[in-house]
């Protein structure tokens, strides 16, 4: 059963504290990228990985930071920095050149910070 | 600043009635502009999409109408049924990795 898997579904912490989102695909694609979705808003880029070892800033990385040291696995990390971190995050993949466009994406994280 | 405009925020319809979700964009590069569907909770799935050489584009009961001229897209659903209440997304790419998305319109459908 193919697809991305986003753990946990919800996930609480207090202000001040680094949390780490996980993001796993089976579907053996090369780029994956790290969104936000906040009310009323459509999705904003945070990073993007277009291959293992590599990834690139999106439009609102301050506050962020992730890694990429297997193909299947792109974990994002919320630290104190991030000012307002209470959000949906979705992580999505895509095949890779010539398909970097059709994202695919993972049921989710709510993150919400007190 | 949102490079692709969408409207309305939200609509609602009756069951067999056609909502239609307007998009609109400035970047002349956009070559590829697909739709995407969010049911609450959920995260988004790829619905349709459309390139700017084609005026419209059809898949099951959604339709996708293009006007290259004028900068400007559309989604239409046909027939709409209550299982179709959800957010739906417009996006756009210049054919890499970034999606630029609109802010998302909520459509209901009533029974």
């Amino acid at each position: 059963d193919g697809g991305i898997t986003q753990s946990p579904k919800y996930l609480f912490r207090k202000e001040g504290q680094n949390v780490t989102l996980s993001c796993e695909q089976n579907l053996n694609h090369d780029a994956m990228y790290w969104y936000r979705q906040d009310p009323g808003q459509g999705l904003r880029l945070i990073y993007y990985s277009q291959i293992v070892n590599d990834f690139q800033k999106g439009d609102i990385a301050e506050g962020y930071s992730v890694s990429r040291e297997k193909k299947e696995s792109f974990p994002l990390t919320v630290t104190s920095a991030q000012k307002n971190p209470t959000a949906f995050y979705l992580c999505a993949s895509s095949a890779g050149p010539g398909s970097f466009h059709e994202q695919y994406f993972g049921p989710g994280t709510r993150l919400t910070v007190t | 600043q949102q490079q692709v405009k969408q409207s309305p925020q939200s609509l609602i319809v009756q069951k067999g009635g056609i909502p239609i979700i307007n998009c609109a964009y400035e970047n002349t590069a956009f070559d590829y502009f697909p739709w995407y569907q969010q049911f609450p909770g959920k995260g988004p799935a790829l619905l349709i999409a459309i390139r700017p050489d084609v005026s419209e584009k059809k898949e099951g009961r959604f339709t996708i109408s293009f006007n290259k001229s004028a900068k400007q897209f559309s989604l239409h659903i046909m027939d709409s049924q209550p299982g179709d209440s959800a957010t739906y997304f417009c996006a756009a790419s210049k054919g890499d990795y970034k999606l630029s998305f609109g802010a998302g319109t909520t459509v209901t459908v009533r029974a």
